[in-house]
C-alpha cells in the first residue's frame, strides 16, 4: 500500500534560520497536502499541491511538489517562534483517494 | 460555520469493553475519513466514507467499524478495547475526495 515518509523527525532551528522537511512516497500521488498541528491541538491544512513541480509560497513557507509527483518539501525562512508545532505532508492516492499522512517534523526554536 | 464536531472529547475505558466515537462533518462535506493517532506519531488512516459508503481502510484489525449516516454524520466502534488502542482519534471532513481535510478536535480514549 501507499506510504508517505518524512524527514528529518525533529528539527532544533535558532531563530532567524531557515530550515526544509522533506516528504517521499511509495506511489504517484493525486496531490500532496501539508499540515500543521500545535501541542495539544489537531491537524490544521496549510497548502495543498497538485501540479508536477508545482511551487506555491506563503509569507515565509515556501512548499514544492516533485516533477514526479512522489514527493514534496516545505522550506520555511528566518524561522519564527510562532513556526513551533509539528509539520505533516499527506499524500493523496491517485486511485483509492486515501489520504495518508507522514510521521511529522516536529519543529522547536531556540529564541 | 460550525466545524467539525467530535465526542466525547475525552472517554476512559476498561480493556474488554466497547466504544462509539461519533463525529459532525462541515455541512455540504460528503467525505469523512477516521485517523488513529498515536503521540509522537503521524494520523494513522482508519477508514473512508465517501456519500455513506466505505472507499477505503487501512491496516486495523476487524475490532474497528465504521459507519455513516444519511446526513453524513459518522461513527467510530472500537470493540474488545485493548490498551493499545489508547490514541487520539481524530475524525476529517472533505468537501469531496480530493480536496483538503478539516479534522475535529478530536477524542482522546484512554484504555486501562
Amino acid at each position: 500500500g501507499q506510504q508517505v515518509m518524512q524527514i528529518p523527525q525533529y528539527q532544533h532551528v535558532q531563530e532567524g534560520e531557515d530550515f526544509t522537511t522533506y516528504c517521499n512516497s511509495s506511489t504517484t500521488l493525486s496531490n500532496i497536502q501539508w499540515y500543521k498541528q500545535r501541542p495539544g491541538g489537531h491537524p490544521v491544512f496549510l497548502i495543498q499541491l497538485v501540479k508536477s513541480g508545482e511551487v506555491k509560497k506563503q509569507k515565509r513557507l515556501t512548499f514544492q511538489f516533485g516533477e514526479a509527483k512522489k514527493n514534496s518539501s516545505l522550506h520555511i525562512t528566518a524561522t519564527q517562534t510562532t513556526d513551533v508545532g509539528t509539520y505533516f505532508c499527506a499524500g493523496l492516492g491517485s486511485n483509492d483517494y486515501k489520504l495518508s499522512f507522514g510521521a511529522g517534523t516536529t519543529v522547536t526554536v531556540r529564541a | 460555520d460550525a466545524g467539525v464536531t467530535q465526542s466525547p472529547t475525552h472517554l476512559i475505558k476498561t480493556r474488554g469493553q466497547h466504544v462509539t466515537l461519533r463525529c459532525s462533518p462541515i455541512s455540504g462535506h460528503k467525505s469523512v475519513s477516521w485517523y488513529q493517532q498515536v503521540l509522537g506519531q503521524g494520523p494513522q488512516f482508519i477508514f473512508q466514507y465517501y456519500e455513506k459508503e466505505e472507499r477505503g481502510r487501512g491496516n486495523f484489525p476487524d475490532r474497528f467499524s465504521a459507519r455513516q449516516f444519511p446526513n453524513y454524520s459518522s461513527e467510530l466502534n472500537v470493540n474488545a478495547l485493548l490498551l493499545g488502542d489508547s490514541a487520539l482519534y481524530l475524525c476529517a471532513s472533505r468537501l469531496d475526495l480530493n480536496t483538503e481535510a478539516f479534522f475535529g478536535q478530536g477524542t482522546r480514549l484512554t484504555v486501562v
